[in-house]
């Protein structure tokens, strides 16, 4: 069964320019779930999609955004970059957004802005 | 609010000693925790849950909610055990799978 899968993996984009990550879960799991991990603040919680809604959200600015299509993938985007959003994006998934159901993580998106 | 903390940043022991990686929470409730763990140039991928009780790759973790720590232990490290350990706290279960982590630890093994 194949993991997380999450394009692309490097991105380098400049300040003001907006940016799509995509995340496709592993077959059949629906919840997914995105962080930011950087070595200062270590891995934050960003938002959690299921069955295309957004179930709950971290303590981002609205430039964070994302949604979920009817087959369970995911995108996250950034708008208006800025130097601090520099990080590794993760997406998880499980097959739903019980808190026992233990997250599946992908390799993640290493976003660098200039 | 709830919180999970890793006080050591990095860990470094001998081959064949005990480890004992640290974790403190803050929660109110009855919490469910987990180990997870990133090898290098591997994802996050999880290790344990203290629901399960568990004992992977040697590794164990008990629930102690005196002392509100979940600590993860091994009586005798392998060099294959290098790596960085995140300890993990889901939110309320009415907010989904939100997990709010620690800062992590990295666990050095040497010969």
């Amino acid at each position: 069964k194949a993991g997380v899968t999450q394009t692309p993996r490097y991105l380098i984009k400049t300040r003001g320019q907006q940016v799509t990550l995509s995340c496709s879960p592993i077959s059949g799991h629906r919840s997914v779930s995105w962080y930011q991990q950087t070595p200062g603040q270590g891995l934050q919680f960003l938002f959690e999609y299921f069955s295309e809604t957004q179930r709950n959200k971290g303590n981002f600015p609205g430039r964070f955004s994302g949604r979920q299509f009817s087959n369970s993938r995911s995108e996250m985007n950034v708008s208006t970059l800025e130097l601090g959003d520099s990080a590794l994006y993760l997406c998880a998934s499980s097959w739903s957004p019980g808190s026992h159901q233990p997250q599946h993580f992908g390799d993640g998106t290493r976003l660098s802005i200039l | 609010a709830q919180r999970v903390t890793q006080p050591e940043k990095l860990l470094s022991v001998f081959k064949g000693a005990p480890v004992e990686l640290k974790c403190n929470y803050s929660y109110s409730g009855s919490p469910e925790l987990f180990w997870y763990v990133q090898y290098s140039r591997q994802r996050l991928q999880l290790l344990l849950r203290h629901i399960s009780r568990e004992s992977i790759k040697g590794f164990t973790a008990d629930l102690n909610k005196g002392e509100t720590s979940f600590h993860l232990k091994k009586p005798f490290a392998q060099e294959e055990d290098s790596a960085m350990y995140y300890c993990a706290l889901p939110t309320l279960y009415n907010q989904g799978g939100k997990l709010i982590f620690g800062q992590g630890t990295e666990l050095s093994v040497k010969p």
